[in-house]
Parts: C-alpha cells; sequence; structure tokens
C-alpha cells in the first residue's frame, strides 16, 4: 500500500482564496483524522470521521473551515476564506483500529 | 477526555549519550500510549505503542517506553543516541475500548542530539 497519501505537498494561497486539501486513506482503514500543526499549538486535531461519518469536530477553529468524506477513500478540508493566521502544515491520518494511525507527508499550506 | 504532557520541550543530549523523555497522561478509562516520531519536513511515523501486556515496550531504532500505570506515565528511553536520532518525539494517547479511535498528542519534544 502506498500509505496515506495528501495533496498539495505545499500550498500557497492570497488571503481570502478557497483552499482545498484532500486525503487518500489507506484501503481498508475506517478512521480519519485532520490535524494541524504549527509551532505555537503543536499537532491539533482538527476533526474525524468513522465510517466516513464525522464523529467529533470540535478541533475545527472556526466556521470557514470544513471536511467532507464523501466516501472510505477520500477526504478534504476546506477553508473559505482563508487567512494568513491558516498557515500550518495540514495532516491527514487514517486507521482500522485505535491501535495505530499512519500519517501522510502533510501540506503545508502558506497564506499571504 | 484524555490528555497528554510533555514538559520537555527540548532537550540537548550528547552523542552516545543516555537521553529519557517524558510523557505523562490523564485519563479517566485505560488507554492505548504511543510515541511518535517526526524527522524534518516529514510526517509523523509510529516508534512504539503500549496496548496491553508488559510495561516495558520496544520500538524501532532502539527506543524503548515503560508504562507505569500508577503514575501515569510513558517516558521514551535510548540508552546511545545517534546524531540522526534528532527529531520532534510526540506522545499520544487514545481511549482503549471506546467507540472511536481518537488520538490525541503531547506538544512535542525536540530531541536534538550534539556531537
Amino acid at each position: 500500500d502506498a500509505g496515506v497519501i495528501q495533496s498539495p505537498r505545499h500550498e500557497v494561497t492570497e488571503m481570502g482564496q478557497e483552499v482545498t486539501l484532500r486525503c487518500k486513506p489507506i484501503s481498508g482503514h475506517n478512521s480519519l483524522f485532520w490535524y494541524r500543526q504549527t509551532m505555537m499549538r503543536g499537532l491539533e486535531l482538527l476533526i474525524y470521521f468513522n465510517n466516513n461519518v464525522p464523529i467529533d469536530d470540535s478541533g475545527m477553529p472556526e466556521d470557514r473551515f470544513s471536511a467532507k468524506m464523501p466516501n472510505a477513500s477520500f477526504s478534504t478540508l476546506k477553508i473559505q476564506p482563508s487567512e494568513p493566521r491558516d498557515s500550518a502544515v495540514y495532516f491527514c491520518a487514517s486507521s482500522f483500529t485505535a491501535t495505530e494511525a499512519f500519517f501522510g507527508q502533510g501540506t503545508r499550506l502558506t497564506v499571504v | 477526555a484524555q490528555s497528554v504532557t510533555q514538559l520537555d520541550s527540548q532537550v540537548p543530549v550528547f552523542e552516545e549519550a543516555p537521553v529519557e523523555l517524558r510523557c505523562n497522561y490523564s485519563s479517566s478509562v485505560s488507554v492505548y500510549l504511543f510515541w511518535y516520531v517526526q524527522y524534518p519536513n516529514q510526517g509523523l511515523q509510529l516508534l512504539l505503542k503500549y496496548l496491553s501486556g508488559s510495561t516495558l515496550v520496544k520500538g524501532i531504532n532502539g527506543f524503548e517506553a515503560e508504562f507505569n500505570k500508577s503514575q501515569t506515565s510513558f517516558h521514551l528511553r535510548k540508552p546511545s543516541v545517534h546524531i540522526s536520532d534528532t527529531a520532534e518525539y510526540f506522545c499520544a494517547v487514545s481511549d482503549l475500548g471506546g467507540a472511536t479511535n481518537k488520538l490525541i498528542f503531547g506538544t512535542g519534544t525536540l530531541l536534538a542530539v550534539q556531537p
């Protein structure tokens, strides 16, 4: 398996623009997580899905953030409109059980 | 709700010296415990995990960790570090037997190995 695949790896956008981050989890995994990593706040869990259903989105910072998982093999995290303070590395992870989560390489987002 | 505390944000150490990275957790239920490593500009990679059984867990790259339930700790150790061990290390906890696989991370400890 190729592991968790995230795209794009790097994204630079202007303030106010819409940004969409993509994630393909490992086949067969039933849980998917979106994390945000910054120097100031470390790794924050934004939202996670179980069997394609959002279970807990309490970590989503604002209404500007939204996430979807239309099927077991694809998820998106959208920011609209984007702001400079959204600049961070966004990680997607997937797991089959609570015993291990596998992470993608991350998307480095820069909002100017 | 679970939480994880990594008190040391940075640990400098000389090459070939031993190191311990501290992790404490809080939870009202039994948990699984993990250590992940992040090398520069990369994602997180599982180093080791405690699920049940022996409290001493061995992982990759010569690392080990000991689960101490009474002290709610899961400290990571290595008897002799290498320059290549320089990375960010994250302790994490998930709810054993919970309905979901929610994984909560500590703030990370930067291990800086000096020659």
